[in-house]
């Protein structure tokens, strides 16, 4: 079934440093997304990528899309301790409604 | 505050009983939807809903019971509880356009003994 895989599953960095996490998919997309989940919380949604985009920026965040390879990735500039949380990316399955989320990649910001 | 409102945050069953986890959202979002996140299994969908009086199965919807009567609303029902049903569930709406993303609640932990 279509459903995102996260790449690496944990990575550990410095604060400042950038941290890069991937997602590659098997079929055609019409959007893809990402969230993030602190620790005994809820999901929060980060960013919507839809399949027509290349690139897109929120803050210190960015997200890029190549369809051609069926990848994305996402990129947390100038890390924080407060960036510790683990990232998911979802993308609908098929035609359908139902969106699948991969399973994450847990991000530690060492202080 | 806006949002979705899950209750309770906390809950123990034993074996066989039956409850029903509460989701309550207030944006008017059309789409809901409820997932259980198990460690190294990430999030599955269970049951999901496009609208009041609509609903359809998920990935995991064996065991689990939901309806919508209105907009605001969707329950999740555990008709016999069991063990493998330990799980933090979480609810989830967004508008009907799937250029949205999903604004989550923050889950009720289930322990089913």
């Amino acid at each position: 079934s279509q459903q995102g895989e996260e790449d690496p599953q944990a990575l550990s960095i410095q604060e400042g440093e950038n941290a890069t996490m991937n997602c590659s998919y098997k079929t055609s997309i019409n959007n893809l997304q990402w969230y993030r989940q602190n620790s005994g919380r809820g999901l929060v949604h980060l960013i919507l990528i839809r399949s027509n985009e290349r690139e897109k920026h929120s803050g210190r965040l960015r997200v890029t899309l190549d369809t051609s390879k069926k990848s994305s990735s996402l990129l947390i500039t100038a890390s924080r301790a407060a960036d510790t949380a683990s990232y998911f990316c979802a993308l609908f399955q098929g035609g359908s409604e139902k969106l699948v989320f991969g399973k994450g990649t847990k991000l530690t910001v060492n202080p | 505050n806006a949002g979705v409102t899950q209750t309770p945050k906390f809950q123990v069953l034993k074996t066989g009983q039956s409850m029903t986890l509460q989701c309550a959202q207030d944006m008017n979002h059309e789409y809901m939807s409820w997932y259980r996140q198990d460690p190294g299994m990430g999030l599955r969908l269970i049951h999901y809903s496009v609208g009041a009086g609509i609903t359809d199965q998920g990935e995991v919807p064996n065991g689990y019971n939901v309806s919508r009567s209105t907009t605001e609303d969707f329950p999740l029902r555990l008709l016999s509880a069991a063990p493998s049903q330990t799980s933090v569930y979480f609810c989830a709406s967004r508008p009907l356009d799937r250029g949205h993303g999903y604004t989550f609640g923050s889950g009720t932990r289930l322990t089913v003994v």
